[in-house]
């Protein structure tokens, strides 16, 4: 347990759905950010967010959209997705952004993510 | 942001000491080296974190010689659930992580 959590843990979606991803961070960290992993492909970074405000966006497309509420929670709205986006999103927090911090990061167990 | 290189793959015994290296020769002054452990399906778990000479907790060391271009994560008397993907990182003083492809650790009985 890491301090992380990520709802739901399994999703199946059309592609014509809207869904949201949730992650929660119980750990009183400061930075969230939000990551996909493909099949056989290494972690991408998708969505940095610092006391709420967004630092980072990695070129993803504008069908993802991120939103931070508070400095807890951290969610991923998902609209028209494509079944290339079936992956494992994986959450997670760091005390800080910047300095060893970011270096040390709790991710959540993820959502698997099925667009049919 | 340096790039590091890590053998694909390795296997081992339980029991055995496992020394996993990483090699990042254009390591910066202020980066720091960081090593992630990943079961399948989950979410990737901090393991250690260094800047030069040795650091060491409960679950492994990290050895860094003087130069810093490459770093060996040392995992003492492993068990078959350290079968995972350890990735090795740099970073930097702002910093987000960039995962390469890892090496997977097989431990066999």
């Amino acid at each position: 347990e890491t301090g992380v959590t990520q709802t739901p843990r399994h999703l199946v979606m059309g592609m014509t759905n809207k869904k949201s991803l949730k992650c929660e961070q119980h750990l009183g960290h400061n930075a969230m950010y939000w990551y996909k992993q493909s099949a056989k492909k290494p972690l991408e970074l998708m969505f940095v967010y610092s006391l709420e405000e967004r630092v980072e966006n990695n070129s993803v497309p504008s069908r993802f959209s991120p939103e931070c509420p508070n400095s807890s929670h951290l969610f991923l709205h998902l609209h028209t997705l494509q079944p290339e986006d079936s992956a494992l999103y994986l959450c997670a927090s760091s005390q800080n952004l910047g300095g060893t911090s970011s270096g040390e990061q709790y991710f959540g167990p993820g959502t698997r993510l099925t667009v049919t | 942001l340096a790039k590091t290189t890590q053998p694909i793959s390795m296997d081992s015994y339980e029991g055995q000491e496992v020394n996993i290296t990483c090699s990042h020769n254009n390591i910066a002054t202020n980066d720091y080296i960081t090593w992630y452990q990943q079961f399948p399906s989950q979410g990737p778990r901090f393991i250690i974190q260094g800047y030069k000479t040795k650091v060491t907790n409960e679950v492994a060391s990290l050895f860094i010689p003087a130069d810093r271009k490459s770093s060996t994560l040392s995992l003492p008397r492993v068990s078959l659930s350290d079968t995972a993907v350890y990735y090795c990182l740099v970073t930097s003083g702002y910093s987000t992580l960039t995962f390469g492809k890892g090496t997977m650790l097989l431990v066999s009985p």
